[in-house]
């Protein structure tokens, strides 16, 4: 079983929907939790972090974290074409270092 | 804020040579930095850990001797590719940490080139 999972894809979506990204996550004690956006041909950059079960927004952007059932979610609201890029779920699975564990990746386009 | 910067965006080379890239945070103290390598369409995988002043830490399967890591200031680490091969060309991408948070700050990347 992989440590982070996520369903690579594409997810398509209509201009201005909602848009929603899953992963899930099998190390229990797992601390923090990331989305980062990735552009083709460029690194990743920070969306958001959550810690605490819940909700979390910022602007159209929602984090929700479920640690009972190990998963953290990503809203995007009113989604944009340039939206469109590669959402990555990281975790900080804990241990020394602080490292965290990428998934995969989730394809996400934005059709007009 | 939290500005990492990258050196050089891309380097082609022969097999054989060795190419260093420079890791930089701008606008603050990275007391931990990572190197991740990404191939074509998978996801960014952890090569090694570096701290400020002290060893890199490197994931298993990872070749230190080949893969130098160097973390020598607050807001330098240098990663050098030592007799690289074409098989090592890829993405090559640093970010970097302070203090005691949780968030990491990715560098643009560096795409290497092997021929």
């Amino acid at each position: 079983q992989k440590e982070v999972e996520q369903n690579s894809g594409p997810l398509s979506v209509p201009e201005g929907a909602i848009a929603s990204l899953n992963c899930t996550y099998s190390d229990r004690g797992s601390q923090s939790f990331f989305w980062y956006r990735q552009y083709s041909g460029k690194s990743p950059e920070l969306i958001m972090f959550i810690y605490s079960n819940g909700d979390k927004e910022d602007g159209r952007f929602t984090a929700q974290l479920n640690k009972a059932s190990q998963y953290v979610s990503l809203l995007i609201r009113d989604s944009q074409p340039s939206d469109s890029a590669t959402y990555l779920c990281a975790v900080n699975i804990g241990g020394g270092g602080n490292k965290l564990t990428f998934g995969t990746g989730t394809q996400l386009k934005v059709e007009l | 804020g939290a500005v990492v910067s990258q050196h050089p965006s891309w380097v082609i080379c022969k097999s054989g040579t060795s190419v260093k890239i420079e890791c930089r945070s701008l606008d603050f103290q990275a007391t931990t930095m990572f190197w991740y390598r990404q191939f074509p369409k998978q996801s960014l995988m952890l090569m090694a850990t570096s701290n400020e002043g002290s060893k890199a830490t490197y994931e298993q399967g990872v070749e230190k001797d080949k893969f130098l890591i160097n973390h020598a200031s607050l807001t330098l680490s240098t990663l050098t590719v030592t007799s690289a091969h074409p098989e090592d060309s890829s993405f090559y991408i640093c970010s970097a940490r302070a203090g005691g948070d949780y968030e990491q700050y990715f560098g643009p990347g560096t795409r290497l080139t092997v021929t």
